[in-house]
C-alpha cells in the first residue's frame, strides 16, 4: 500500500532563512508527487507537482522540490522564507495515469512557524 | 469566482442529529472527492465520484452517505452524528478520473463540531 511520511511535525524558521521540508514515500513504482499548502482556516492549495522529467520542479510562491528516486523522497525547499509562508504543508502521492479509483494519499503534514 | 465551494463553513450540532454538507465546483471537472481531516491534520479520503458514479468508498461508517445529483455537486449527509465525527471535511475535484494529472482543487473545508 502506498504511504507518505513527513518526519517533521513542526519546523520553526526565521524570516529570511531557508526552509526544507522532508517527504518520503512508499510506493510500488514512481508515483505522481505533490506538495500542498494549507493556511489557517483555508483549504489546500497546490504548490507544485512532479510527474516525470527534470527532477527539480518549480512551484508557486518561490517553492521548489526535488525528486530523488533512490531515496524515495520529494523534499520541498524555499531559499528565503516570508512570514506569510507560515502554514501547514502536505506531501501527497498518487498513481501514475488517469483511472477511476485513483486517489491521492497524503502525509501527516508539517507545520511551519516563521519567527520575525 | 470560487472554484470549489462548500457550505456551511462551520457546523456545530448535537450528538444524534443528522446533517448535510454541500459541495459545488464550477471547474467542469468530472471527479469529486470527500476527505476528512482529523484533529491531528491527517487527511483521509472518504469517497470519490466520477460523473455522478461512486468509484471510491473507503471504510467509512454507513452513517455517511454521499450524493451526487450532477457532476458539479457532491453532498455529504451524516446520520446519527457522533463525537468522533468532529473534524474538518474537505471537498475536492480533479480534472481527470482518479487524482488526475493536475492534482486536486480543494474547497475551504467545513469544520464540524459534534457536542
Amino acid at each position: 500500500a502506498q504511504s507518505v511520511t513527513q518526519p517533521d511535525i513542526h519546523i520553526t524558521v526565521s524570516e529570511g532563512a531557508s526552509l526544507e521540508l522532508r517527504c518520503n514515500y512508499s510506493y510500488g513504482a514512481t508515483p505522481y508527487l505533490f506538495w500542498y499548502v494549507q493556511s489557517p482556516g483555508q483549504g489546500l492549495q497546490l504548490l507544485l507537482k512532479y510527474f516525470s522529467g527534470d527532477t527539480l520542479v518549480q512551484g508557486i510562491k518561490g517553492f521548489e522540490a526535488e525528486f530523488k528516486r533512490s531515496q524515495s523522497s520529494f523534499n520541498l525547499r524555499k531559499p528565503s522564507v516570508h512570514w506569510s509562508d507560515a502554514a501547514e504543508y502536505f506531501c501527497a502521492v498518487g498513481p501514475k495515469g488517469v483511472a477511476a479509483g485513483n486517489k491521492l494519499t497524503f502525509g501527516g503534514g508539517t507545520r511551519v512557524l516563521v519567527k520575525p | 469566482d470560487t472554484a470549489v465551494s462548500q457550505t456551511p463553513k462551520y457546523l456545530v450540532t448535537q450528538m444524534g442529529n443528522d446533517k448535510s454538507i454541500k459541495c459545488e465546483q464550477n471547474l467542469g471537472h468530472d471527479t469529486m472527492y470527500w476527505y476528512k481531516q482529523d484533529s491531528k491534520k491527517f487527511l483521509k479520503i472518504m469517497f470519490s465520484y466520477n460523473n455522478k458514479e461512486l468509484i471510491i468508498n473507503e471504510t467509512v461508517p454507513n452513517r455517511f452517505s454521499p450524493k451526487s445529483p450532477d457532476k458539479a455537486h457532491l453532498n455529504l449527509h451524516i446520520n446519527s452524528l457522533e463525537l468522533g465525527d468532529s473534524a474538518v471535511y474537505f471537498c475536492a475535484s480533479s480534472q481527470d478520473p482518479g487524482q488526475g494529472a493536475y492534482g486536486y482543487t480543494f474547497g475551504s473545508g467545513t469544520r464540524l463540531t459534534v457536542v
